[in-house]
């Protein structure tokens, strides 16, 4: 059964950082991974989408690379902004089985 | 706009009284998927289906019953409702076509079982 697990599961930081979120699957079979985010109370919000063949996937700010071999997904927010606070989810689909991850709470301070 | 739109975003109910949860998408979708999100246990799928007419069990399917019977709507019946199924619910959709493409969710319904 494949478990995603992420960490950490806070992070506080100040406006204008660099930070990297983490993503771990036991499985390497799968399609693809998405990158959420979901601000409270609210949907979910696909900011990447890495399929199974690439390696990494870049948006603005935002670069999530993926190592399938170890399991492994990262998300690298340059520069973060007090806008980017939210909780960030990881989730990977091995068919059409969806599997996410706890989330990662961020909090950044102006 | 392209968007998935559940139905209703808030409910309360009895324990047993059968129930509806609609979802609907205006994009196309082939892939729809149903999902609870409860604290400290993350989000958990419910049932999916990949087509028309095409439905499969998620992780936690028991208790609940949905339809494929139209590409556009995909409702979640709970045929006898109790209160652990007291959650904050969630409908997705994407494309699929081999691959899938970014995953589509609505804004919730937040449902209460007494």
């Amino acid at each position: 059964k494949q478990e995603v697990t992420q960490i950490p599961a806070a992070l506080s930081v100040p406006e204008g950082e660099n930070l990297v979120l983490n993503c771990s699957f036991t499985d390497s079979a799968i399609y693809n991974l998405q990158w959420f985010r979901q601000d409270p109370g609210k949907g979910l919000t696909s900011l990447l989408l890495i399929q199974s063949s690439q390696r990494e996937q870049t948006s603005g700010r935002l670069n999530a690379s993926l190592d399938k071999s170890s399991g492994r997904s990262t998300l690298y927010i340059a520069a973060s902004q007090p806008g980017d606070s939210a909780t960030y989810l990881c989730a990977v689909s091995p068919e059409g089985d969806m599997r996410f991850g706890a989330g990662t709470r961020l909090t950044v301070k102006p | 706009e392209a968007q998935v739109t559940q139905n209703p975003r808030y409910l309360i109910t009895v324990t047993g009284k059968k129930l509806t949860v609609t979802c609907s998408q205006n994009m196309n979708h082939e892939y729809m998927s149903w999902y609870r999100q409860d604290p400290g246990l993350g989000l958990r799928q419910i049932y999916y289906s990949m087509n028309v007419e095409v439905t499969d069990k998620g992780d936690v399917p028991e208790g609940y019953k949905v339809s494929r019977k139209e590409k556009r709507n995909f409702p979640l019946i709970l045929e006898s409702p109790s209160p652990n199924q007291t959650s904050l619910y969630f409908c997705a959709s994407s494309f699929w076509t081999g691959n899938f493409s970014p995953l589509h969710f609505g804004n919730g319904t937040r449902l209460t079982v007494t």
